[in-house]
């Protein structure tokens, strides 16, 4: 089975500082994780993915995210946070070990508040 | 291109009406899902369609059916519904194949808004 957790619903940063949403997964095989954000009254647009290799993983809007197999995790950062990064976040995965057409299981989404 | 568009928007219905929320892309997709989301319980899986032709159950499917069309469009539909049923729902689409190792994300639609009375 696979399941990914978000541990906080809600991340208060100010603007300027880095930012940090935190992701933990669980999986037989390897990951294939991803992260979404949805801003108010939209639907969800992908961020960014990590399938193999660095695990340092650039994406949209000056997002990074960073793969632990260790700790499981897969964490999203910013540097600097702007007031137009908040939104809700999700963190999603695929057990590589499945069906590609095999849907992705989300967490249960962060809400990040950048308050200026 | 328009991506992934749902139709209606807004939807407001008395409790054992039936209704069908629609779904329809233009990326040429195999794999067409829907989703509800609820405050606190993230996005949960409905049903899900790998390829043209083929349907299976999600995470909550009760209460509903769902029917794809043909490769561009998946539909939800409500044969009576329930207070239980107001949520946000979005469809949601990938380029996925059946053998593993295939890593693409899912495309999804900007939602319906359904409230049940």
């Amino acid at each position: 089975a696979q399941s990914v957790a978000q541990p906080e619903d809600q991340v208060n940063v100010a603007e300027g500082n880095p930012l940090t949403v935190k992701c933990t997964y669980s999986v037989s095989g390897n990951p294939y994780l991803f992260w979404y954000v949805q801003y108010p009254n939209r639907g969800l647009q992908f961020l960014l993915k990590y399938i193999t290799g660095d695990n340092l993983v650039k994406g949209s809007y000056g997002f990074e995210a960073e793969f632990n197999k260790s700790q499981t995790s897969f964490h999203l950062k910013k540097p600097s946070a702007l007031v137009s990064d908040s939104a809700l976040y999700f963190c999603a995965v695929r057990d590589s070990a499945n069906s590609g057409n095999t849907p992705l299981v989300f967490g249960k989404g962060t809400r990040l508040s950048v308050i200026a | 291109n328009a991506g992934v568009t749902q139709t209606p928007k807004f939807q407001v219905l008395k409790t054992g009406q039936s209704m069908t929320l629609q779904c329809a892309q233009d990326m040429n997709h195999n794999s067409m899902y829907w989703y509800r989301q609820d405050p606190g319980m993230g996005l949960r899986l409905i049903y899900y369609s790998a390829s043209e032709g083929t349907t299976d159950k999600g995470e909550v499917p009760n209460g509903y059916n769902v029917s794809r069309l043909n490769k561009r469009e998946f539909s939800l539909r409500l044969e009576s519904a329930a207070p239980s049923q107001t949520s946000v729902y979005f469809c949601a689409s990938s380029e996925a194949t059946e053998g593993t190792g295939s890593y693409n994300e899912q495309f999804f639609g900007p939602g319906t808004r359904l409230t049940v009375l």
